[in-house]
């Protein structure tokens, strides 16, 4: 099957450095990704839609300055978050759909801790 | 924003026995869906319901869809202790592939070997 793969799983930065987690679809090709951002044993909350060659589409209350996404091509979403600071500490998932599929594809997701 | 809730938030039990969670959305759907996350892992597609569709079964899994109430079900049967895990319900709006999911609050299970 499809595979979304996302790169780290984990990470641990000091507050006020940027992180970078990319999302990958790893047999298909995504115009379009997802992220997603669960706090612990709460759900998924839609952050943005990346769109492959424009700019991403942000959920109300995401500040598009804050959570930086590019989608540099066809397989490859990158999400930066500016500034880190330790309520930026979350689960971050990023799901791509597959072309005429209705389902999505969901990485594995990151973990970020801020101190 | 989030649509569904699910309820319950937690459930726990023997091993063998049947587990039921129950999914309510409040805006029209195109399909529902079921997903199962293990802790701290990605999602992982349990199975999918249309709009006009009102039972699908996949394995021991069996969903229902009632439109008119904005609800579903998934039932997991004689359940066994690697289905310990929390499952979301999320429904999308549009027919298009670029339409997000919305997820439920979800439901954690326990299946106690």
């Amino acid at each position: 099957g499809a595979v979304v793969s996302q790169h780290p799983s984990r990470v641990i930065c000091k507050s006020g450095t940027s992180v970078k987690i990319e999302c990958r679809s790893l047999d298909f090709q995504a115009t379009t990704m997802f992220w997603y951002r669960q706090f612990p044993k709460k759900s998924l909350m839609l952050m943005a839609t990346s769109n492959e060659g424009s700019k991403a589409t942000y959920e109300q209350g995401v500040e598009k300055d804050k959570f930086l996404i590019n989608h540099a091509s066809l397989t490859l979403s990158t999400l930066t978050v500016t500034s880190a600071h330790p309520e930026d500490s979350s689960f971050y998932i990023c799901s791509a759909p597959h072309s005429y599929e209705e389902t999505q594809y969901f990485g594995p997701g990151t973990r970020l801790l801020v101190l | 924003s989030q649509q569904g809730e699910e309820d319950p938030q937690a459930l726990s039990i023997q091993e063998g026995e049947n587990a039921t969670m129950n999914c309510s959305y409040k805006t029209s759907i195109n399909n529902l869906q079921w997903y199962r996350q293990n802790s701290g892992r990605g999602l992982v597609h349990l199975i999918l319901i249309r709009s006009n569709e009102r039972e699908k079964h996949s394995g021991r899994l069996r969903v229902t869809l009632d439109t008119s109430k904005k609800s579903s079900s998934l039932l997991i049967t004689a359940s066994r202790a690697a289905d310990t895990a929390s499952y979301f319900c999320a429904t999308k709006g549009g027919f298009s592939g670029n339409t997000p999911l919305v997820f439920g609050k979800g439901t954690r299970l326990s299946v106690i070997a």
